[in-house]
């Protein structure tokens, strides 16, 4: 069965660097988001991506963050300098539409631990 | 904004029992409602989709209702089992226009099935 793949699945970094979190979507989904979920608390919409430019962000999702497909199956999440309340685990989706019909798959996470 | 509430927080019961875990949210105005399933530390699980059209949604022994007009959805569990175990999520997705095309996720239900 087709399933959405994050790595890595657990990152350690300290505060101030720059981490990169990738997704290999499902193959034949055209939309493509990004969630994370910081420990205890509710998962927490960051960013949507369609058509190769984003198609909403939440407050959360400020300069610091950014979001690329670099090519045909890859769709990364960069952190351009972690802070400490960045440490939650990230959650890459996709579906295939946007509309209500639209399911949505996530992979495994990638924890992120900022020090 | 769109605000999403799981009751119970949490509920252990006996294996075979039949329950019932119930979601509400605020806004009406809704594309679909998911339910998931999380594991500990691990992704999630999509389980149902219900569109906004439609009142229920059945896979094997789970059965998830909407009714959009009072803001509630149940996920019916039957004869649960051990496995059952997890965190069961309800996220709703609303109108671009409104509350965006965001999932907004409820803070879950901690399930135990004692054998």
């Amino acid at each position: 069965e087709p399933e959405v793949t994050q790595t890595p699945s657990h990152q350690v970094t300290q505060m101030g660097q720059e981490v990169i979190l990738r997704c290999v979507p499902i193959s034949n989904h055209l939309y493509f988001y990004w969630y994370r979920q910081i420990l205890g608390q509710k998962v927490e919409f960051l960013v949507s991506f369609y058509n190769n430019e984003i198609s909403e962000k939440s407050e959360i999702f400020d300069d610091q963050f950014s979001v690329e497909r670099p090519d045909g199956s890859n769709f990364t999440l960069k952190i351009r300098s972690t802070k400490l309340e960045d440490s939650a685990m990230y959650f890459c989706a996709s579906s295939k539409t946007g509309s209500s019909t639209g399911e949505l798959f996530f992979g495994e996470g990638s924890r992120l631990t900022v020090l | 904004k769109q605000e999403v509430t799981q009751i119970p927080a949490a509920l252990s019961v006996p294996e075979g029992e039949n329950l019932v875990l119930n979601c509400s949210f605020t806004d009406s105005a809704i594309y679909n409602l998911q339910w998931f399933r999380q594991d500990p530390g691990k992704g999630l699980t999509s389980l149902l989709l219900i569109q906004s059209s439609q009142r229920e949604q059945t896979s094997g022994r789970l059965n998830a209702s909407l009714d959009k007009s009072s803001g509630r959805s149940t996920l019916y569990i039957a004869a649960s089992q051990p496995g059952d175990s997890a965190t069961y999520l309800c996220a709703v997705k609303g109108f671009r226009e409104t509350s965006g095309s965001r999932l907004t996720f409820g803070e879950g239900t901690q399930l135990t099935v004692n054998p």
